[in-house]
């Protein structure tokens, strides 16, 4: 199992500000991934952090809205960039974790930062 | 494409069955469920590969039917701790540890 530490759990920001959050592991894993949850909504895939290259961003979400590092194989910081009121919502972290059956893995996650926009 | 899952909702009494569909248009490698309650992180429940096993889980199992395109939770002598809102996320091949989650099903479950 994984262990995930995000920070802030809660913020609530100004329009035009921007906001790292920032997901610590308790082990080193390769595959790392931010997701965006809004109030009551499904799980929708941000992207994938890489280590030690640039972020893989899925349809929608783009580098500049939505910086990503991941410096080490154990932390990971998610950047909302010019926030405005659409993008409060809460951002999960979250890591796979092999289970053994082939080219499967488990998704552990983070309690989510919760962010507003005001 | 996201998979859709139905009832949105369904509310139980202690001790009765609830089944959570979840269907796609695209050809599926692997469907996950998973459950979250209220303010908390979604919680793994189990996978599901291509091929139309069935695996269990305490009093809650799954099938896959791979023709179909359509996987089935099953939840039997619910719980209350059973409340909260069930996803499935399917992805579609094999080492595509991405996934894609249906809109939840939300369930209640009132003594």
């Amino acid at each position: 199992s994984a262990v995930i530490s995000q920070k802030p759990s809660r913020d609530i920001c100004q329009r035009g500000t921007s906001l790292t959050i920032q997901c610590q592991v308790d082990s080193q894993v390769t595959m790392m991934f931010w997701y965006r949850q809004q109030p009551g909504q499904s799980l929708t895939l941000i992207a994938t952090a890489n280590q030690g290259s640039e972020a893989t961003y899925e349809s929608g979400f783009v580098i500049d809205k939505f910086p990503i590092s991941r410096p080490n194989l154990t932390f990971s910081t998610l950047t909302v960039s010019n926030m405005s009121p659409e993008d409060s919502s809460i951002y999960l972290c979250s890591v796979a974790l092999p289970t053994g059956v082939m080219g499967t893995g488990e998704l552990f996650f983070g309690e989510g930062s919760r962010l507003t926009v005001l | 494409q996201q998979p859709v899952q139905s009832p949105q909702a369904v509310i139980l009494r202690e001790g009765e069955d609830a089944v959570i569909n979840c269907s796609s248009s695209k050809a599926l490698y692997s469907v996950h469920w998973y459950r979250q309650k209220h303010g908390e992180a979604p919680v793994f429940l189990m996978i599901l590969l291509k091929g139309g096993e069935q695996k269990g889980h305490e009093k809650i199992s799954a099938s896959f039917n791979e023709k179909k395109q359509q996987s089935s939770l099953y939840l039997t002598a619910s719980q209350l701790s059973y409340s909260g809102t069930y996803f499935c996320g399917t992805s579609s091949g094999a080492g595509s540890y991405q996934l894609t989650f249906g809109k939840g099903t939300k369930l209640s479950v009132i003594p």
